[in-house]
């Protein structure tokens, strides 16, 4: 397999467009994770999926963003409009059960 | 909630020689997993070992190992024989084994390798 897979590895953007950031996660792996790392902040969960399902999105910032998960292959994370402070690494994750998280490497957003 | 807490935010420590990175937690729960994740200047987060609450055995891979003490709620990791390639952030995690089961990262601490 070959592990998580992000796009695109870079993203900049100008405020106020949409940005969609898409994951595949390792096949046969039923939980799927959004995070966002800044220097401030750390690594943040956004939200997570179990089976394709939205579990818990309490730590999705506003209502800009939102996030999908239509089939057990692919994840999307959308920010709608973008603003400057969106700017971050954004990770994907997935996980066989309750066992360690296999991350994607990342799209670092830039948001001018 | 859980809390994972790392309160060294920089180590540094001599190529060959032995690191320790600390990371205590916070939870109520009986059953979950730990781990410590590396994440070098490439930015690619990677599993470095992992801890499960009910065995008493502290896990070891290669050079690292852990000190597990689940009374004291602590979990910190042991480099031996340090490699410039060790250098890199170091994110302490947690996770229960149940429903609800997010992974609970710690603020990392930066370890620094002198040749």
């Amino acid at each position: 397999d070959a592990g998580v897979i992000q796009s695109p590895r870079h993203e900049v953007t100008e405020m106020g467009q949409e940005v969609t950031l898409r994951c595949k996660p390792i096949s046969g792996h039923d939980y799927l994770f959004w995070y966002r790392q800044t220097m401030m902040r750390g690594l943040e969960l956004l939200i997570y999926f179990n089976n394709n399902v939205p579990i818990d999105d309490s730590g999705m910032p506003e209502d800009r963003f939102s996030a999908k998960m239509p089939n057990a292959s692919f994840s999307t994370l959308k920010i709608q409009p973008s603003e400057p402070r969106d700017s971050a690494v954004y990770f994907c994750a997935s996980s066989a059960g309750y066992l360690e998280a296999f991350f994607g490497q990342g799209t670092r957003l830039t948001v001018v | 909630a859980q809390t994972v807490t790392q309160s060294q935010p920089e180590m540094s420590v001599q190529e060959a020689e032995t690191v320790t990175l600390s990371c205590t937690y916070d939870t109520s729960e009986s059953d979950y997993y730990l781990f410590w994740y590396k994440q070098p200047p490439s930015r690619q987060m990677i599993l470095v070992i992992r801890q499960e609450a009910y065995k008493q055995q502290n896990a070891t891979e290669n050079r690292f190992s852990v000190n597990f003490q689940k009374a004291a709620k602590s979990f910190s990791l042991k480099i031996s024989d340090s490699q410039l390639g060790d250098a890199a952030m170091y994110f302490c995690a947690y996770r229960r084994n149940n429903a609800g089961n997010m992974l609970t990262f710690g603020g990392g601490t930066r370890l620094m390798v002198k040749p």
